[in-house]
């Protein structure tokens, strides 16, 4: 596997469930990212971990709670979720995220919420 | 407010008519611009990184420029296969955050 690796890549849940979002880096990076993109909106930042400790959290519910159990991997654990919860969401890593460094992004997860 | 307003929001072209993409932005202080180019069902794909005015890159068909207030994508001679949404987003200095604009959706007619 190579760059950023997302899954699953599609998900449908209902508001009661619990489930998790997975990101896997495989680029050596110390930056990794959480982004909501929803229909006709900017992408949304929402977490971001730097050498795995949270540095940034853009005030997002608490129905998510972000996880980053080492520079690699970065999970989205996801519980009583609305159904304008639906969009992609997506991961991204950086080399740095103090520094103006490229994020590489993932190919999303596309969560629809019934 | 930081801020990022990309124009226009949809552009259809015919293979082979050059046009340019705008993104203006509202920064205390612009560390780094960045285009990326996205298709429907993927992630974001890096394609350019401005640091200062008057600076320009190029890749292919597309050649990115940045001025104090906005950036240019422009596109030459386009191929069907450049079809997709390309958006902007800026970074401050002091700011760990990068700030995305709506994108512009790109369709290249063959």
């Amino acid at each position: 596997e190579t760059g950023v690796t997302q899954t699953p890549r599609h998900l449908v849940m209902g508001m009661t469930n619990k489930k998790s979002l997975k990101c896997e880096q495989h680029l050596g990076h110390n930056a990794m990212y959480w982004y909501k993109q929803s229909a006709k909106k900017p992408l949304e930042l929402m977490f971001v971990y730097s050498l795995e400790e949270r540095v940034e959290n853009n005030s997002v519910p608490s129905r998510f709670s972000p996880e980053c159990p080492n520079s690699s991997h970065l999970f989205l654990h996801l519980h009583t979720l609305q159904p304008e919860d639906s969009a992609l969401y997506l991961c991204a890593s950086s080399q740095d995220p103090g520094l103006t460094d490229t994020q590489y992004f993932g190919p999303g997860t596309r969560l629809t919420v019934l | 407010e930081d801020q990022v307003t990309q124009s226009p929001e949809a552009l259809r072209l015919q293979e082979g008519e050059s046009s340019s993409l705008n993104c203006s932005y509202t920064v205390s202080g612009l560390r780094g611009l960045f285009w990326y180019r996205q298709d429907p069902g993927k992630g974001p794909e890096f394609l350019f990184t401005l640091y200062s005015a008057g600076e320009e890159k190029e890749k292919e068909r597309l050649k990115a420029t940045l001025t104090k207030k906005e950036s240019f994508l422009h596109i030459t001679a386009p191929k069907p296969e450049d079809s997709a949404t390309y958006l902007c987003a800026v970074q401050a200095f002091g700011d760990d955050k990068i700030i995305f604009g709506k994108g512009t959706r790109l369709h290249i007619l063959p």
